[in-house]
């Protein structure tokens, strides 16, 4: 079946530093990637996605390059801020379903500090 | 234009009660989706509704049912509570479903069982 691996962390790291957070998927069609991030406290907020192979997504100095040959999906921040403090999700949907299901992997949490 | 909100923001039933979650997703989208949040199964979708009809459903027991109304407003009911049921539960609404399409997440309704 269908299924997304990331690295669960959590990472800690000082402000300014280079994330990165790796995502892998398995998918037996050619998925949407996306990217979400969750707040304490808050529902999820979409960061950012790509719909085919080689697509750069890209939001608030987030980016991730869609990957068919390595079936990757890595979220990347050139300097990250205090208020990138959150749990990061990243998340496939099939194209060939009937209807749309979000298949999330298990989150990371990153923890930024000053 | 407004977010996805759902009612109630937080609840608390003891086991076997019944219990009626509520989702109002962004005008003009008319496919809404359910997500389980545990801390030991992560994210997990349960069902979604177009136009008033159940295109797609999870891995979840039949105690878990959800309605959407003409409006594209959405209920979710789980019948027999189980302390397992405790969970965060997520609503997200897309404007047609289509497996590109984004999902706008609600701030949840966190259920407990006691």
């Amino acid at each position: 079946g269908n299924s997304v691996t990331q690295m669960e962390g959590p990472v800690t790291l000082s402000e300014e530093a280079f994330l990165t957070i790796n995502c892998t998927y398995t998918a037996t069609g050619y998925p949407s990637l996306f990217w979400y991030v969750q707040y304490p406290g808050e529902g999820l907020q979409l960061l950012l996605k790509a719909t085919k192979a080689d697509d750069k997504g890209s939001n608030k100095g987030f980016e991730a390059t869609y990957r068919k040959e390595t079936t990757s999906f890595h979220l990347e921040k050139g300097s990250v801020q205090v208020s990138d403090s959150a749990v990061y999700f990243c998340a496939l949907t099939e194209a060939n379903q009937a209807g749309t299901a979000l298949i999330f992997g298990k989150g990371t949490t990153l923890s930024v500090s000053s | 234009k407004a977010g996805v909100t759902q009612t109630p923001r937080y609840l608390i039933k003891t086991r076997g009660q019944q219990v009626t979650l509520s989702c109002s997703p962004i005008s003009g989208h008319r496919s809404v989706s359910w997500y389980q949040q545990t801390p030991g199964q992560g994210l997990q979708f349960l069902f979604e509704y177009f136009s008033e009809t159940q295109r797609n459903k999870g891995n979840f027991p039949g105690r878990f049912s959800g309605r959407q109304f003409s409006n594209s407003r959405s209920e979710m009911n789980v019948s027999t509570l189980e302390l397992g049921d405790s969970a965060l539960y997520l609503c997200a609404s897309s404007i047609r479903g289509g497996h590109t399409d984004t999902q706008y997440f609600g701030p949840g309704t966190r259920l407990t069982v006691l």
